[in-house]
């Protein structure tokens, strides 16, 4: 049971470059989630999916994208990398309405240079 | 979501017992306590959460004062590997809208177990 995983963990990328986050869970699970994580700002919401085919935005989804095709998958997509998109993105999924128990992935460390 | 404070640091030895305290004392009648931690470049780990009874699971007990204004999460015995940030977190139940997946961590405690 590999719970929520995330790929890549590791990407270096060039400003206006283009690139997707893949995180796939196996505990079929409702929800899944965004989050990036910067030195002294805490996990922010980026966008979250409340069921396949559904989409929201989160607190701070400007430059984003995401896809939720199939239950299990939340695909992220930059379609143009900035600087200030350089940070740790986590992927996370819960099973039922609102509830705050989180199961979050290892995290995607993103460099944008 | 109302505010918690946390110690910034706190030390154990290894085999004791670990006693993280948060203070709430705006704490809302139906808010829920949830304790997280990370571990050093993992994601967040979720640990306990309670609404106003004592809690306890394989990992920990949370203890919740009769006012609700504190709480205490209790890490039986401490190992190595229990070295992390701990984040107390206040939720609503249920939280839909724009509140789906908002877990307002702050800076938390730094745990770190001595051998």
């Amino acid at each position: 049971n590999a719970g929520v995983t995330q790929t890549p963990k590791f990407r270096v990328l060039k400003t206006g470059q283009s690139m997707t986050l893949l995180c796939a869970q196996d505990m079929n699970h409702e929800y899944m989630y965004w989050y990036r994580q910067d030195p002294g700002m805490g996990l922010r919401l980026i966008h979250y999916s409340v069921g396949e085919g559904t989409t929201a935005k989160g607190e701070v989804p400007d430059g984003y994208n995401v896809s939720r095709l199939k239950k299990q998958n939340f695909l992220l997509g930059l379609e143009s990398a900035a600087p200030s998109q350089t940070s740790v993105y986590f992927c996370a999924s819960s099973a039922g309405q609102g509830t705050g128990e989180l199961f979050f992935g290892e995290g995607s460390r993103l460099t944008v240079l | 979501d109302a505010k918690t404070t946390q110690p910034p640091s706190m030390d154990c030895a290894e085999g004791r017992a670990a006693n993280l305290p948060c203070n709430h004392s705006t704490i809302s009648g139906n808010e829920y306590v949830y304790w997280y931690r990370q571990i050093h470049s993992q994601g967040p780990q979720y640990i306990i959460h309670g609404l106003k009874n004592n809690e306890t699971n394989e990992m920990a007990s949370l203890i919740i004062t009769e006012d609700r204004k504190s709480s205490t999460l209790i890490l039986p015995h401490a190992t190595l590997r229990d070295t992390a940030v701990y984040y107390c977190i206040l939720r609503y139940p249920n939280a839909g809208g724009t509140s789906y997946g908002k877990l307002t961590f702050g800076q938390g405690t730094i745990l770190t177990v001595h051998p």
